[in-house]
């Protein structure tokens, strides 16, 4: 099946400070990718839709000044969690639906947890 | 509001025993119902159903979709220590976006 990968896999930062997070389909071209976050013993929460080319969707109650998403090509999008304090510590998943797939499924990344100290 | 809600939340077995894990939703222009499966790190793909009652089997693993009453099983028979993980419902809803349910925490001893 596809691939996504996500860099780095985990990250320990200090409050205040920001961190960004790659996200990128290693074998297939995707316009749109996604964007979760998960919490402990919690399910998968869409934060932001992904588009190649233009500005991310937004999930309501997401803050769009503080979770920066660029798409800037068909293969990357990158999260970045700007002046991040502790609540934001998270694991955060993106994935990439392979117009190609067999069911046109999401695939997604390994994720990567955020801690903010 | 779209919503997508799993049972049992948890759920513990002995090894052979068959499971049940059940996932209801009441969502607007549904176009799909996904199951997954998330051990340590990310969801991998199990199912995509989107007609009733057909069912998808993959070895021990077999989903149905009932799009009348809004619901979706998936069943693991003989179940194995390698089936403990969380098992995640998502429903593909008008654009592309996925509402996943909690998800139902399956352990299963030996």
């Amino acid at each position: 099946g596809a691939v996504v990968s996500q860099h780095p896999s985990w990250v320990i930062c200090k409050s205040g400070t920001s961190v960004k997070i790659e996200c990128r389909s290693l074998d297939f071209q995707a316009t749109t990718m996604f964007w979760y976050r998960q919490f402990p013993k919690q399910s998968l929460m869409l934060m932001a839709t992904s588009n190649e080319g233009s500005k991310a969707t937004y999930e309501q109650g997401v803050e769009k000044d503080k979770f920066l998403i660029n798409h800037a090509s068909l293969t990357l999008s990158t999260l970045t969690v700007t002046s991040a304090h502790p609540e934001d510590s998270s694991f955060y998943i993106c994935s990439a639906r392979d117009p190609a797939g067999k069911y046109n499924e999401q695939f997604f990344g390994p994720g990567t947890r955020l801690t903010v100290l | 509001e779209d919503k997508v809600v799993q049972s049992p939340l948890s759920l513990v077995v002995h090894e052979g025993d068959t499971v049940t894990l059940n996932c209801s939703y009441e969502v607007t222009n549904f176009r799909s119902l996904l199951w997954y499966k998330q051990e340590k790190k990310a969801p991998t793909f199990l199912f995509m159903l989107t007609s009733s009652g057909i069912e998808k089997k993959s070895g021990r693993l077999s989903s149905i979709l009932d799009k009348k009453e809004l619901f979706s099983i998936l069943n693991i028979t003989a179940t194995q220590t390698g089936d403990s993980a969380i098992y995640l419902c998502a429903v593909e809803a008008g654009t592309d976006k996925l509402i996943f349910g909690t998800g139902t925490r399956l352990q299963v001893f030996p």
